[in-house]
C-alpha cells in the first residue's frame, strides 16, 4: 500500500506561535491532498484540501503548502490557539476509497 | 441538522462475540464508508459501498462483515475472527461515489475484554 509519512507525532506550541506539521507521500498519481483535524472523542473534520496544480492555499489561519517536485506538503498554522490543540491528519490520494492516511499529529497549544 | 449517528459510543465485548456498530446518515450521501482508527496510526479503510446492495472491501477487511439495505444504514459487523478487535471505529459518508469530501461521524469505541 502506497504509504504517507507525517510528522512530527507530537507538537507542542506556545499561543501566537506557528504550527507545521508535514506529510510526505510516494504515488505521483495522488491529485488530492486534504487535511483532517480531530478533537478528542470526535470524528475527523476536513479543515483544508489542495490540488496539485497550485503550491499554496490559504484559509484563514490556515496554509497548505505543496511541492511537487519533493512530493511533500505540510500544513501551517499561523497564530495558533489553545482551541488548535486538537490530531491533525493528512491524506494523500483521488476519490474517498483511494485515500491514504498519515499516521496523524497530536498539536498542543499552550495558553 | 444533517450528519452521520453511530451508535454505540462505548461498547465492550468478550473475546468470541460478535457485535455490530450502527451508522446511520441523514446527509442523502450515496457513499458510506468504514475505517478503523488505532493509536499513532492513520485511518485505515475496512469496508465502502457506493449504492444499496453493493459493498467493496477496503484495506483491511478480514474478520468484518457489512450490509447496505438502505441507502441511510451501513452497519459493520465485528465478527470473532477479527484477531485484534479493540479500537475506534469511524463511519463516514461522501456525496456520490466519486467525491473525495469524507463527512464523519463520531465514532464507536470497542474494548474487547
Amino acid at each position: 500500500q502506497q504509504q504517507v509519512k507525517q510528522s512530527p507525532q507530537s507538537l507542542i506550541v506556545q499561543k501566537g506561535g506557528i504550527s507545521i506539521i508535514n506529510c510526505a507521500y510516494e504515488n505521483t498519481a495522488f491529485d488530492y491532498f486534504p487535511w483532517y483535524q480531530q478533537f478528542p472523542g470526535k470524528g475527523p473534520a476536513l479543515l483544508i484540501a489542495i490540488r496539485p496544480d497550485v503550491s499554496e492555499k490559504k484559509e484563514g489561519r490556515f496554509t497548505i503548502s505543496f511541492n511537487k517536485s519533493a512530493k511533500q506538503f505540510s500544513l501551517h498554522i499561523m497564530d495558533s490557539q489553545p482551541g488548535d490543540s486538537a490530531t491533525y491528519f493528512c491524506a494523500a490520494g483521488g476519490s474517498a476509497r483511494q485515500l491514504t492516511f498519515g499516521s496523524g499529529t497530536q498539536l498542543t497549544v499552550l495558553p | 441538522d444533517g450528519g452521520i449517528t453511530q451508535s454505540p459510543k462505548y461498547l465492550f465485548r468478550k473475546e468470541g462475540q460478535n457485535v455490530t456498530l450502527s451508522c446511520e446518515q441523514n446527509l442523502n450521501h450515496d457513499a458510506m464508508y468504514w475505517y478503523r482508527q488505532d493509536p499513532g496510526q492513520g485511518l485505515r479503510l475496512i469496508y465502502y459501498s457506493q449504492i444499496v446492495n453493493d459493498f467493496q472491501k477496503g484495506d483491511i477487511a478480514e474478520g468484518y462483515s457489512v450490509s447496505r439495505e438502505k441507502k441511510e444504514s451501513f452497519p459493520l459487523t465485528v465478527t470473532s475472527a477479527q484477531k485484534n478487535p479493540t479500537a475506534f471505529y469511524l463511519c463516514a459518508s461522501t456525496s456520490y461515489s466519486g467525491a473525495n469530501v469524507l463527512t464523519f461521524g463520531a465514532g464507536s469505541r470497542l474494548t474487547v475484554l
